[in-house]
């Protein structure tokens, strides 16, 4: 069965320092993967995707990065954290009709 | 592109039906999705409908589509206070990315 892992589960970083969210699937190959960020308010709003490995499609300018190293790896990073980045980050996967998420990872930056 | 509105708040009665509505933009969605997000967890898929569809029934959910108003529902039969949660409706945009509404809080009351 398809599962989808994400870690850490919570996060508390100080303002300047790097961060990398990491999320893997297993049982499925060539998923589509992608990256939501909850801020408070609850709405869900999409960071980046990925059809591929390497490919990596960003839908909001901002202090992040992504990247896909292989199939069923995707990688949330940035080099400086700022205190707008604290939220609800999930990692998600769609392979035709099916879309699942990781649990999340709560992330602070203080 | 797409844009997606639901209701922020909804309260009912235990026993009673729940019916959580959600407006689209794209008329080219195929897919369109109903999410449980309990208090701290991820998303959880709850059921989902392709665009060729009225109705979809699954135990006690019942999803219908208004492909001309571009409108979705999600019935909750006999709800119970285990269904308190948030509820995100979203829909596939572009290359198989998941737009989602900004979620309905659902509380049952005993």
């Amino acid at each position: 069965s398809q599962t989808i892992h994400q870690w850490p589960a919570t996060l508390v970083q100080p303002v300047g320092s790097p961060l990398s969210l990491e999320c893997t699937v297993e049982g499925t190959s060539n998923p589509n993967l992608y990256w939501y960020r909850q801020a408070a308010g609850r709405g869900l709003q999409l960071l980046f995707y990925s059809v591929g490995i390497g490919q990596i499609s960003s839908e909001v300018p901002q202090n992040l990065s992504a990247s896909r190293p292989q199939d069923r790896q995707f990688i949330l990073s940035s080099k400086k954290l700022l205190l707008s980045d604290s939220g609800f980050y999930l990692c998600a996967w769609t392979q035709g009709t099916e879309a699942f998420f990781g649990q999340g990872t709560r992330l602070t930056v203080v | 592109g797409e844009d997606v509105e639901q209701s922020l708040f909804l309260s009912v009665r235990e026993g009673d039906s729940s019916v959580i509505n959600c407006t689209y933009t794209d008329s080219s969605s195929t897919y369109l999705y109903w999410y449980k997000q309990e208090p701290g967890a991820g998303l959880q898929l709850l059921t989902y409908i392709f665009s060729n569809m009225d109705m979809k029934q699954d135990q006690r959910l019942t999803v219908l589509l208004n492909k001309k108003d571009k409108h979705l529902s999600l019935r909750i039969a006999d709800t119970q206070t285990g269904d308190s949660a948030i509820y995100f409706c979203a829909v596939n945009s572009g290359y198989s990315t998941l737009t989602f509404g900004k979620g309905t809080m659902l509380l049952v009351s005993p």
